[in-house]
């Protein structure tokens, strides 16, 4: 009964590829976010949507283009991956509004080559 | 702008002594803050959070958050520390994008428990 779900849990691939990784929740919330947690292990917000709507882009390069087909998922597609984008990936749901807490899948590794 | 700040990289204790870990904020309005832990190649989990009323907050796993309105601090402390709790510790803030809620982290603390 997993909260909150992330494939891959690692991917290794070489520049200029394309990959997706998903996410779903089963929390029934509104709100889902991706993160990206640099090798000094910060974290820093990417994204987030409300019911399938897109409501936060932190510049993030276009190649970066995430997707909710619906509210329980949300899906991250990178074109062309450079070296840089080596990271982990951390996928995040809470229900909206300032108070709520948000919860964690359990990342994936994104090493590029 | 708002801001979180964890200025130690690293915390050291011994087991059964009490721990705090430090996070000093800043933000415009009423601040909504989080503690979050994160355990080797494991996802964040939630901790506790301040949200209004009492200063002592308690949370998961014993742990607890004194806020601090004049010195802008929400410090997570625990009265004896378990080597279990070794571990990467967040602070963070709620802040605003374009109307929007979102959470701003700092750096991270790594707590150190040793037997």
């Amino acid at each position: 009964d997993t909260a909150v779900s992330q494939t891959p849990k690692y991917l290794v691939t070489q520049m200029g590829n394309d990959k997706s990784i998903k996410c779903e929740q089963n929390l029934g919330h509104d709100t889902m976010y991706w993160y990206k947690q640099d090798s000094k292990k910060f974290l820093k917000i990417m994204f987030s949507y409300n019911n399938k709507e897109l409501i936060i882009n932190e510049t993030v390069p276009n190649r970066f283009s995430p997707k909710s087909p619906d509210k329980a998922h949300l899906n991250l597609h990178i074109n062309s991956l450079e070296l840089g984008d080596s990271a982990v990936y951390f996928c995040a749901s809470s229900q909206p509004g300032p108070s709520y807490e948000q919860y964690f899948g359990p990342g994936t590794r994104l090493t590029v080559t | 702008a708002q801001s979180v700040a964890q200025p130690e990289d690293q915390v050291n204790v011994a087991e059964g002594n009490p721990l705090t870990v430090k996070c000093t904020y800043s933000v415009s309005g009423n601040p909504y803050l989080f503690w979050y832990v994160q355990y080797p190649n494991r996802g964040l989990q939630f901790l506790l959070k301040y949200i209004t009323g009492d200063n002592l907050v308690k949370g998961s796993y014993g742990f607890e958050a004194e806020f601090n309105k004049s010195q802008t601090s929400f410090h997570l402390k625990k009265p004896s520390a378990l080597v279990s709790d070794s571990a990467l510790y967040f602070c963070a803030v709620r802040a605003l994008s374009g109307g929007y809620n979102k959470l701003i982290f700092g750096a991270g603390t790594r707590l150190a428990v040793h037997p």
